[in-house]
């Protein structure tokens, strides 16, 4: 079993703020990682695959680092709107997804 | 990329009852899996369900009380059997094509409430 941690648990920003967040995972073994983007009543949507280290991956405002000696990757969104509210989901590979618990993400306009 | 649906979207059940949940895909896919979050926790994996044959199961997960069934390469069934409330949570199937390197791709879930 593979720790994934996430934070912060939630956070609240207004409209127009970037914002960052945080998945730990351990470094050893590691495979890939995945981060996701979950409305609530709807299917959590895959943003980034990661697997090497360094690796940066950008869509739209959103984007992703890698760092996997130290085992950790940071999402960015610049510039949040409302629409980027949803819970964001990490999770790093071995035999089988390991999910942290999630940044719930709240845009105020 | 897949288009997947869950079946019921959300159901409220007493104890001791038993639901279950089907995930229909709009292509054939290789690898179908069941998930389970429950408040306040991560998702984890249940069971890769395989087509063809038995249900391969994670560590706290046993097939009499989460029966799978995978009958094609498009269709799958999760019974959450006998339950209490420990088992309100959402499911979520989700496939993939290839290893974990890959996308694995979710259905939108089921929040289970079980009184």
């Amino acid at each position: 079993i593979l720790n994934v941690e996430q934070s912060p648990q939630s956070l609240h920003v207004q409209e127009g703020d970037s914002t960052n967040f945080t998945c730990s995972f351990p470094s050893s073994n590691f495979y890939a990682l995945h981060w996701y983007r979950w409305e609530t009543a709807k299917s959590p949507e895959a943003l980034f695959v990661m697997t090497l280290n360094g690796d940066e991956k950008k869509k739209g405002r959103i984007s992703a680092t890698l760092n996997t000696k130290e085992g950790y990757s940071y999402l960015y969104i610049k510039g949040s709107q409302p629409e980027d509210s949803a819970t964001y989901l990490c999770a790093s590979t071995g035999n089988q997804f390991y999910f942290g618990t999630g940044t719930s993400l709240t845009v105020i306009p | 990329s897949a288009v997947i649906s869950q079946k019921p979207s959300r159901d409220i059940c007493q104890r001791g009852t038993s639901l279950t949940i089907q995930c229909q895909v709009d292509s054939q896919v290789t690898m179908m899996f069941w998930y389970r979050q429950q408040p306040g926790q991560s998702l984890t994996l249940i069971a890769t369900a395989n087509q063809g044959s038995e249900a391969t199961y994670e560590s706290g997960f046993v097939i009499d009380k989460f029966p799978i069934s995978r009958p094609n390469l498009t269709f799958s069934t999760l019974t959450v059997s006998n339950m209490s409330p420990e088992d309100s949570s959402i499911y979520l199937c989700s496939v993939a094509w290839g290893g974990f390197q890959e996308t694995q791709y979710f259905g939108p879930g089921t929040r289970l409430l079980v009184l």
